[in-house]
Parts: structure tokens; C-alpha cells; sequence
């Protein structure tokens, strides 16, 4: 079965500074690799997806991820953060093979300062 | 439509009380969800449908009972619930249940409240 570690579990970035959350997965194989974001008291939205090919993947709102196979991990980045990017960020990882569904990741919570 | 709809958006209950969350997507999707997330903790599966029947239950109290009376329909009915279950709950919809069929489209839930 799949399951994905992210280590840290609040980061405070400040505006316009950049930003990396990480998110790193156990599998057997390469697994489909995603991001969500969600702000309080609302549900989930897609950042971004790995399925195949180009290692990095450009997403919504300015964010882009990495996978790195040798290192099991699938990144999340952004050049320069804005107040409106303070949420909960959670990677999700999902099994190649059959069926199943998704496995989310505790979660980071990013903070931004002024 | 590239939506889930989730109704109502804030539900306040007795522990006797009977009551349905609802849930409705029109983008095709032939697998529906239902998460329970409680407050700082990731989504929590409780059951999943696909092609309008019951695939997954993840040994969830008889007191949340899932119904999808068409595919573009979700609903979750409560009944005797405790405070504990004082949650938000998630529906999301993907096209499947495998491989590329993932990205799930969530709603944006309905608070509950059990008093």
C-alpha cells in the first residue's frame, strides 16, 4: 500500500519570498503524484498532477512540483508567495496498478508574513 | 459544468435528529466520494461509489448511510448521531476509479454540527 510523508507541518514564509513544501511517498512503483490546497472551511482544490513524463509539472496559481524518483519525493514550489497563498497544502499519491484511491499526506499548513 | 455541488454548506443537528447532506456533479464522473474531515487532519475516506454502487465502505458507523440514486447524485443520510461526528464532510467525483482517473473534483463541504 502507498503512503506519503510531509515532514513539516506549519511553514511561515513571508510575501514575496519563495516557497518549498514537501511531500515525499512510499510505493512500490511510481506512483501517481498530486497536490491539493484548501483554505479554511473550504473543500480541496487540484494544484497540480505527476502522471508520466516531464519531471516537472507546472500547476495553477503559479506553483510547480518535481518528482525525483531517486529521492521518493514530489515537491511542491513557488518563486515569490502572495498573503492569498496561506492554506493547507496536502500531497496525495495514487496506486498505478488496480483499483484504489487516494492517499493524502497529513498536510502543511503555510503561514505568510507581512 | 466542472463543479460538485454540496448541500447545505452549514448543518446544526440533535443527537435524535434525522437529516442529508447532499451532493451533485454533472461533469460525468462515474466515481463519488465521501470524506470526513476533521478540523487540521487530512480527508478521511468513508465511502466510495462507482458506477452508482457501493465499492468501498470504510467501516463506517450504521449511523452515516450513503445513497446514489443516479451518477450525477450523492447523498449521506445521518441518523443518531454523536457529537464527536461533528466534522466537515467532503464529497468529490472522478471519472474512475484507476490510473489517470484520478484528480478528484471536490465540493466545498458541509460543516456539521452535533449537539
Amino acid at each position: 500500500a502507498q503512503s506519503v510523508t510531509q515532514p513539516d507541518i506549519h511553514i511561515t514564509v513571508s510575501e514575496g519570498a519563495s516557497l518549498e513544501l514537501r511531500c515525499n511517498y512510499s510505493y512500490g512503483a511510481t506512483p501517481y503524484l498530486f497536490w491539493y490546497v484548501q483554505s479554511p472551511g473550504q473543500g480541496l482544490q487540484l494544484l497540480l498532477k505527476y502522471f508520466s513524463g516531464d519531471t516537472l509539472v507546472q500547476g495553477i496559481k503559479g506553483f510547480e512540483a518535481e518528482f525525483k524518483r531517486s529521492q521518493s519525493s514530489f515537491n511542491l514550489r513557488k518563486p515569490s508567495v502572495h498573503w492569498s497563498d496561506a492554506a493547507e497544502y496536502f500531497c496525495a499519491v495514487g496506486a498505478r496498478r488496480g483499483y484504489s484511491t487516494l492517499t493524502f499526506g497529513k498536510g502543511t499548513m503555510l503561514l505568510v508574513s507581512p | 459544468d466542472t463543479e460538485v455541488t454540496q448541500t447545505p454548506k452549514h448543518l446544526v443537528m440533535g443527537m435524535t435528529n434525522k437529516k442529508s447532506l447532499k451532493c451533485e456533479q454533472h461533469m460525468g464522473h462515474r466515481a463519488m466520494y465521501w470524506y470526513k474531515q476533521k478540523a487540521k487532519k487530512p480527508p478521511e475516506l468513508m465511502f466510495v461509489y462507482s458506477y452508482e454502487k457501493l465499492s468501498i465502505n470504510e467501516s463506517v458507523p450504521s449511523r452515516f448511510s450513503p445513497e446514489c440514486p443516479n451518477s450525477s447524485l450523492l447523498n449521506l443520510h445521518l441518523h443518531a448521531l454523536q457529537p464527536e461526528d461533528s466534522a466537515l464532510y467532503l464529497c468529490a467525483s472522478s471519472q474512475g476509479l484507476s490510473g489517470t482517473d484520478y484528480g478528484y473534483t471536490f465540493g466545498s463541504g458541509t460543516r456539521l454540527t452535533v449537539v
